[in-house]
C-alpha cells in the first residue's frame, strides 16, 4: 500500500514561470492537506481539500496560487507567476477522516525559484 | 499565527537521557498530536491525544495533556542517536490541523 506520493521531489523555476506540484493521498484516503515549510521553521497551513471540493483555503495567498483535488488524478497544487519568496518545502498529507485525525505525510516538493 | 508553539526551540542532549518538550495552545482542541520530521524528510506522527485523555504512552514515549492549562508535553525516555529530529505538536482548529514550529532535538554520543 504507497504511502502519500508527491512529485516531482525537487523543481526549480525562473521568477515568472509556473509551478506545479502533485500529490497522490493514499489509496482510500479522500481528505488532503497542503503545507509549506521554510528552513528551520514549521509547517504553515495553506489549504485543505476533499474530492473536487476546497473545504478550507484560509492559508493560501490570495494571489497566484491555487489548488485542486479531481475526482480523477493527484491534487495539485500551482503557483502562477512565482517570485524568489516561493523558494520552499511544499508538503501535501493525506486522511481518511475529516480534520481530526492522524494525517499522513509525503516527502515533499521543493521549490527553488532563481 | 500557529494554534501550538513548542517549548523549549532547541534541545541537545546525551543519549540515554531523557528529553522533554512541551506544546502550548490557545483554543479548545478535539485532540492533539505529536509529529517527528527528519531532516529533509515528511512528517511521521507519533502519537495522537484525545481532549478526555491525561496521558498516553507508545514505546519509549510519553504524552500528558492538561487543557486547563492548554498544554502538552511529550517525553522521550533513554534517548538514541537516531532520536535527532524535529519534534511538532499539531491541534485541530476547525477542520485545519495547525502545527507549531517545532523543537529541533539532537543527541549528542
Amino acid at each position: 500500500n504507497a504511502g502519500v506520493m508527491q512529485n516531482p521531489r525537487h523543481l526549480v523555476r525562473r521568477r515568472g514561470q509556473e509551478a506545479r506540484l502533485r500529490c497522490s493521498p493514499m489509496k482510500g484516503h479522500s481528505h488532503v492537506y497542503w503545507y509549506r515549510q521554510l528552513p528551520e521553521e514549521g509547517l504553515k497551513f495553506m489549504v485543505y481539500l476533499q474530492k473536487e471540493n476546497i473545504i478550507d483555503e484560509s492559508g493560501m495567498p490570495k494571489e497566484r496560487f491555487s489548488a485542486e483535488f479531481p475526482k480523477e488524478g493527484p491534487s495539485i497544487l500551482r503557483i502562477q507567476q512565482v517570485v524568489r519568496g516561493d523558494s520552499a518545502a511544499y508538503f501535501c498529507a493525506s486522511s481518511p477522516q475529516r480534520g481530526t485525525g492522524e494525517l499522513f505525510f509525503g516527502e515533499g516538493s521543493r521549490l527553488t525559484v532563481l | 499565527s500557529q494554534q501550538g508553539e513548542e517549548d523549549p526551540q532547541a534541545l541537545s542532549i546525551q543519549e540515554g537521557e531523557n528529553a522533554t518538550m512541551n506544546c502550548s495552545y490557545k483554543t479548545s482542541i478535539n485532540n492533539l498530536q505529536w509529529y517527528r520530521q527528519n531532516s529533509g524528510r515528511g512528517l511521521v506522527h507519533l502519537i495522537l491525544i484525545r481532549s478526555n485523555e491525561r496521558e498516553k504512552h507508545s514505546g519509549r514515549l510519553r504524552v500528558t495533556l492538561d487543557t486547563s492549562k492548554k498544554s502538552s508535553s511529550l517525553l522521550i525516555t533513554a534517548s538514541r542517536a537516531a532520536d535527532t529530529a524535529s519534534y511538532f505538536c499539531a491541534v485541530n482548529r476547525d477542520d485545519k490541523i495547525i502545527f507549531g514550529k517545532g523543537t529541533r532535538l539532537h543527541i549528542l554520543p
